[in-house]
């Protein structure tokens, strides 16, 4: 069974410090893609990014960086110089190709970033 | 383009009450999704299709009915509301492979 662990509940940083995400997955598929979304305060759920499992190139997006690692099932997120912006719940969640649409969610890191 | 439209945003019911939370999309996805949210949970998968007329049950169907007549529409439906279904509700359309979810703007029920 798929399942995707955050194990970081919340974050708090000053303005401009670096901060990263970490997620962790377990899966027994070959084949699987990851998710990162934000969920601003607002409560929409914003897509970030997607990776595939064949696919371990790490991907950077301005401030944003991810950093995919199957040896050790990990999907981490790096926020660099963190705004208040950045503050928000951020998701990492996993599908399988077996398990086709169906996604499962960790259970979110809440960011706070201070002025 | 609209995406995927939830409606009602906001619902307040009373135990026992019945109601249908409307979902649809105009990207012509088979794959569709309900979601719930509660506090420290992440999102949970109540239900979700596969095209038109097939659906499943996810991780936490009980308490929920859902129907896929058309491509566009996945309405869920809560037949006697309980307490214990007051939380956020997001609907998902979902692309092929690779399963990438265009999610509504969520509806927030709270049960009485």
């Amino acid at each position: 069974a798929q399942k995707v662990t955050q194990a970081q509940t919340e974050i708090s940083v000053v303005e401009k410090e670096d901060v990263t995400l970490d997620c962790v997955y377990e899966t027994r598929d070959t084949t699987y893609y990851l998710f990162w979304y934000k969920q601003p305060p607002s409560g929409e759920l914003v897509f970030l990014i997607r990776r595939n499992s064949f696919d371990e190139q790490n991907e950077i997006s301005g401030r944003y960086s991810w950093n995919f690692q199957k040896s050790t099932s990990s999907f981490n997120f790096t926020i660099t110089a963190s705004q208040v912006v950045d503050s928000a719940v951020y998701f990492c969640a996993l599908s399988e190709e077996t398990s086709g649409s169906r996604l499962t969610f960790g259970e979110g890191t809440q960011l706070t970033v201070n002025p | 383009n609209a995406g995927v439209t939830q409606t009602p945003k906001f619902q307040v019911l009373k135990t026992g009450q019945s109601m249908t939370l409307q979902c649809a999309q105009d990207m012509n996805h088979e794959y569709m999704s309900w979601y719930r949210q509660d506090p420290g949970m992440g999102l949970r998968l109540i239900h979700y299709s596969v095209g038109a007329g097939i659906t499943d049950q996810g991780e936490v169907p009980n308490g929920y009915n859902v129907s896929r007549s058309t491509t566009e529409d996945f309405p869920l439906r809560l037949l006697s509301a309980a307490p214990s279904q007051t939380s956020v509700y997001f609907c998902a359309s979902i692309s092929a492979p690779p399963f990438e979810q265009y999610f509504g703007p969520g509806t927030r029920l709270t049960v009485t």
